[in-house]
């Protein structure tokens, strides 16, 4: 799993209310990843950051922010979570060799 | 949008027989990566392809990647229940230091005993 936890595993809010998800990592890596997964298109690359406070936007970033304060955290905002963003959410980090190392998941559901 | 996309989208096979999922892309990649997730986990790395390598091999896995079809296969051989997972294919299309990967729909892989 190479040290990376997700926080929280499970979660239900209410549209309209802000939303932040945790990845935490314990090997130093300098890129990490925001992932969602929805059924019919894969995953698909929200946020990445390859550096602290070095962020960068994918291919669905509307609506989240990030944000990298130091190496081993990497949090990702819903400021405003709408139905559209129910979805499994994946972190990652790369390793060597270009591959990348996933967590466990956050289910975040919008009511 | 889509960089790959696997084919078939289901698979169904018994222990013993070998499974085939493909994967096709469009633009030029640096590198070609398969992972499996098993229901409700993280995705978990199979193997690496990069784009002047035409062939890899890992245990029971084998990859091919031809870059002028823009295609890869992944061939799991003798396959046992414990392969039932999804498949899916990432391109990796580097741009300097920053790799970022497009992952493609998936391929749900069933090995009944």
């Amino acid at each position: 799993d190479a040290g990376i936890t997700q926080s929280p595993r499970h979660k239900v809010t209410e549209t309209g209310t802000p939303v932040t998800l945790r990845c935490h990592q314990t090997e130093n890596h300098r890129y990490m990843y925001w992932y969602r997964q929805d059924p019919g298109h894969g995953l698909r690359l929200i946020h990445y950051s390859y550096g602290v406070k070095d962020t960068d936007k994918g291919e669905v970033s509307d609506g989240y922010s990030v944000s990298r304060s130091k190496t081993e955290d990497f949090l990702l905002t819903l400021e405003s979570a709408t139905s559209s963003q129910t979805s499994v959410y994946f972190c990652a980090i790369r390793g060597t060799s270009d591959t990348q190392y996933f967590g466990p998941g956050t289910r975040l559901t919008v009511l | 949008s889509q960089q790959g996309e696997e084919d078939p989208q289901a698979l169904s096979i018994q222990e013993g027989e070998n499974a085939t999922m493909n994967c096709s892309y469009k633009t030029s990649i640096n590198n070609l990566q398969w992972y499996r997730q098993n229901s409700g986990r993280g995705l978990v790395h199979l193997i690496l392809i990069r784009s002047n390598e035409r062939e890899k091999h890992s245990g029971r896995l084998r990859v091919t990647l031809d870059t002028s079809k823009k295609s890869s296969s992944l061939l799991i051989t003798a396959s046992r229940a414990a392969d039932t997972a999804s498949y899916f294919c990432a391109t990796d299309a580097k741009r300097g230091t920053a790799s970022k990967l497009t992952f493609g729909t998936g391929t749900r892989l069933q090995v009944t005993l």
